[in-house]
């Protein structure tokens, strides 16, 4: 089975920094995806991690660490158009997501 | 920049209706997938196809789910008999490889809403 937990919501401050976490336990696993998904919309790829480690995108990086089944999405330099839901999803050729994690900026 | 798209945008039905939810996969990708997500839900998978066979499907996708690629183009959801329960976003998405170095493409999605 699939069990992906992730906080259900963070607020934080344009221009600030907030990390999302992601807990997985899956019976199959071949890497950890994050996606954006504005209400309404269809989710979009921001990053993904195959290995343990940090992987860098502009303002977004995101973690990995296979052996704690924990992952993280660090958004840097907040704006407003990131007030969005954030998806943790579980690759085994199918993606298996979280309940998401909605983002709210303030100014 | 090549995209997935899909028809309708939204889709209205009566309970116990056949509806047929369109998309058009990005050209050159081999794996195709639906997903669904219920209002205020996670996005949860249906079913994936490859080379004109399910690779694999969920526990949603029972006897009243069927896929078809009717083309070289085209790829279909269709619904027998619709239930209340069937209201949500339908999502297609397509992908170059089947390993996750490959992205899967999301389509805009279908609103279905069955009354």
């Amino acid at each position: 089975g699939q069990n992906i937990d992730q906080p259900t919501e963070m607020t934080a401050t344009e221009g600030a920094i907030v990390q999302i976490n992601c807990t997985y336990q899956t019976s199959g696993f071949n890497g950890l995806f994050w996606y954006q998904q504005h209400a309404g919309e269809a989710p979009t790829f921001l990053s993904y991690n195959v290995l343990d480690g940090l992987e860098e995108k502009g303002r977004f990086s995101s973690f990995l660490s296979r052996s704690k089944g924990y992952s993280y999405l660090l958004l840097k330099e907040l704006q407003m158009k990131d007030s969005a839901s954030y998806l943790c999803a579980v690759h085994d050729y199918k993606l298996s997501f979280g309940a998401g994690t909605t983002v709210t900026v303030r100014a | 920049e090549p995209e997935v798209t899909q028809t309708p945008s939204h889709q209205v039905t009566q309970m116990g209706q056949e509806v047929i939810l369109r998309c058009v996969p990005i050209s050159n990708h081999l794996y195709f997938y639906w997903y669904r997500q219920i209002l205020g839900q996670k996005v949860e998978f249906l079913v994936s196809f490859y080379n004109n066979e399910i690779s694999e499907k969920s526990e949603i996708f029972d006897d009243q789910f069927s896929v078809e690629r009717p083309d070289g183009s085209n790829f279909t959801l269709k619904i027998r008999s619709t239930k209340l329960e069937d209201s949500a976003m339908y999502f297609c998405a397509s992908s170059g490889g089947r390993g996750s170095s490959y992205e899967q493409y999301f389509g805009p999605g279908t609103r279905l809403t069955v009354t």
